[in-house]
């Protein structure tokens, strides 16, 4: 069975600064994606990055990057020049590239940033 | 696109009373998730419908959850006998099905509190 693991509860970063959140995962299919989702306080999840599995070349999305190492099976994430709008828990997920498209996601990390 | 929309967003029930959630899918996903989410933890995958089919469901769908997707459009979770161990965030999700579009939007959630 797939797995998803985020081993930091929490932390914290200051304001401008960069800060890298962890994701390991477990699977042995060969096709898949992977995603970071950002769900600030009471209100809904969002996309911040994808990662598709056959690509070598890390996903960025202007501040946001992924560090992928497939044979490693780990999905860090860089935030960089951080801002207070960061702050919200973040999820790392899996999904298979095929059936269901079902994710299993992690338990999450809760990003404060310090003004 | 407008989003995927949830209602209620809150919900107070007494244990073993029946309550339904209904969940609008931005228009033409064809795609349909139910998550659970409790506190500290990432979300669980329910079950999932593709049009008006429903083709997967989780263990964790005991026989008191039924879901149903009338018309492929709008989805409803109904939950009856509730117990406490309901309390939890559910939370819906669509995608399409064709094209690179492995991405899963996310609704707002409805929180429930089984008292």
């Amino acid at each position: 069975a797939q797995t998803v693991t985020q081993s930091q509860p929490e932390m914290s970063v200051q304001e401008a600064e960069t800060v890298t959140l962890s994701c390991t995962y477990d699977t042995s299919e060969s096709d898949y994606y992977l995603f970071w989702y950002k769900q600030p306080p009471s209100r809904q999840m969002i996309l911040v990055i994808r990662q598709e599995a056959y690509k070598q070349q890390n996903a960025t999305e202007n501040r946001f990057s992924v560090n992928f190492q497939k044979a490693a099976k780990s999905f860090s994430l860089k935030i960089s020049d951080s801002q207070l709008g960061d702050a919200a828990m973040y999820f790392c997920a899996y999904t298979r590239a095929s059936g269901t498209y079902k994710y299993i996601f992690g338990t999450g990390t809760r990003l404060k940033v310090l003004a | 696109d407008t989003g995927v929309s949830q209602n209620p967003r809150h919900k107070i029930t007494k244990r073993g009373q029946n309550v339904t959630f209904r969940c609008d899918p931005i228009s033409e996903h064809n795609r349909l998730y139910w998550y659970r989410q409790t506190l500290g933890q990432g979300p669980e995958f329910l079950t999932y419908f593709q049009n008006e089919a429903q083709l997967e469901k989780s263990r964790l769908l005991s026989d008191r959850f039924s879901a149903e997707r009338p018309k492929g459009s709008f989805s409803t979770l109904e939950i009856q006998r509730t117990e406490q161990g309901d309390s939890a965030m559910y939370l819906c999700a669509s995608k399409r099905s064709s094209g690179n579009q492995e991405t899963q939007y996310f609704g707002p959630g409805t929180r429930l509190l089984v008292l």
